[in-house]
C-alpha cells in the first residue's frame, strides 16, 4: 500500500535559519509522482513542486530546494533563509495513481 | 478569479440533517477530486471524476455520502444523516487530463467547506 510519512510534526525556527522538512514514502509502483503542497493559515492548499520517479535531479526555486533520493524513498524540502511568511503546514504527497496520498503534514513556525 | 471555488465556505448543521456542498473546478480541467481533512491531519481522498464519470471511491465514502458531476462541470457532495464524526474540512481539487500519464498533473485545490455537525 502507498504511504507517506512526515515524521516532524512541528518545527520552529528563527527567521533567516535554514530548515529541512523530511518526507519518506512507500509505494510498489515503478512510476509515480511526488508533490509538496503548502497550507498557509488561510487554509487553501498551494502546489509547490512535482517530481517524477525517473528524475532524481535536485531542484532549486529561489529559497526552496528539493532533494529526491529513490534509494532511501525520501523527498525532502529545504527552505533557505526562512521568512515569517513561510509559516504554514507543509504536506508531502504521492500519487496512487491519480489520487494523492498525503502525509500528516509538518507545521513550520518561523519566528521574527 | 479562475481558481477552484467551493460553496458554502462554512456549514453548521445538526446531527441527522442532510447537507450538500458544491465545487466548481477550473474550467478546462477534466478531473475533479474530493478530499476530507480533519484537524492536524493531511487530506484524505474520497472520490474522483473524469468528466462526468466517477472513477474511484474511497472506502471512507460510506453509503451516506454521494457525489455527482452531472455535466462534467461542477460537482456536488451530499452527506445524508450527518454524524458528529463528519465534522471536517471538505476539499475539492481539479486537474487537467492532458496527454500525460495518470497522476502527472498537479491538483489545484479550492478553499474548502468547513462542516461542523452539532
Amino acid at each position: 500500500a502507498q504511504k507517506v510519512t512526515q515524521a516532524q510534526t512541528e518545527i520552529s525556527v528563527v527567521e533567516k535559519e535554514d530548515v529541512t522538512l523530511d518526507c519518506v514514502y512507500e509505494t510498489r509502483d515503478t512510476t509515480y509522482y511526488l508533490f509538496w503542497y503548502k497550507q498557509p493559515p488561510s487554509g487553501e492548499l498551494v502546489f509547490l513542486i512535482r517530481r517524477n520517479s525517473f528524475d532524481e535531479q535536485n531542484e532549486i526555486s529561489g529559497r526552496y530546494s528539493w532533494n529526491f533520493q529513490k534509494s532511501t524513498s525520501s523527498f525532502n524540502f529545504t527552505i533557505t533563509a526562512s521568512q515569517v511568511v513561510d509559516s504554514a503546514v507543509y504536506f508531502c504527497a504521492l500519487t496512487s495513481p491519480g489520487k494523492l496520498i498525503f502525509g500528516q503534514g509538518t507545521t513550520l513556525q518561523v519566528k521574527p | 478569479d479562475t481558481g477552484v471555488s467551493q460553496d458554502p465556505r462554512h456549514k453548521i448543521t445538526k446531527r441527522g440533517q442532510n447537507v450538500t456542498f458544491r465545487c466548481d473546478p477550473i474550467s478546462e480541467h477534466n478531473r475533479l477530486y474530493w478530499y476530507r481533512q480533519t484537524l492536524g491531519q493531511g487530506p484524505e481522498f474520497l472520490t474522483y471524476f473524469q468528466n462526468e464519470a466517477q472513477l474511484e471511491k474511497s472506502r471512507l465514502l460510506s453509503d451516506r455520502f454521494s457525489a455527482e458531476r452531472p455535466k462534467g462541470s461542477f460537482s456536488t457532495l451530499e452527506i445524508q444523516r450527518t454524524e458528529q464524526g463528519d465534522s471536517a474540512m471538505y476539499l475539492c481539487a481539479s486537474s487537467p487530463l492532458g496527454g500525460g500519464p495518470v497522476g502527472y498533473y498537479e491538483q489545484y485545490f479550492g478553499p474548502g467547506t468547513r462542516l461542523t455537525v452539532t
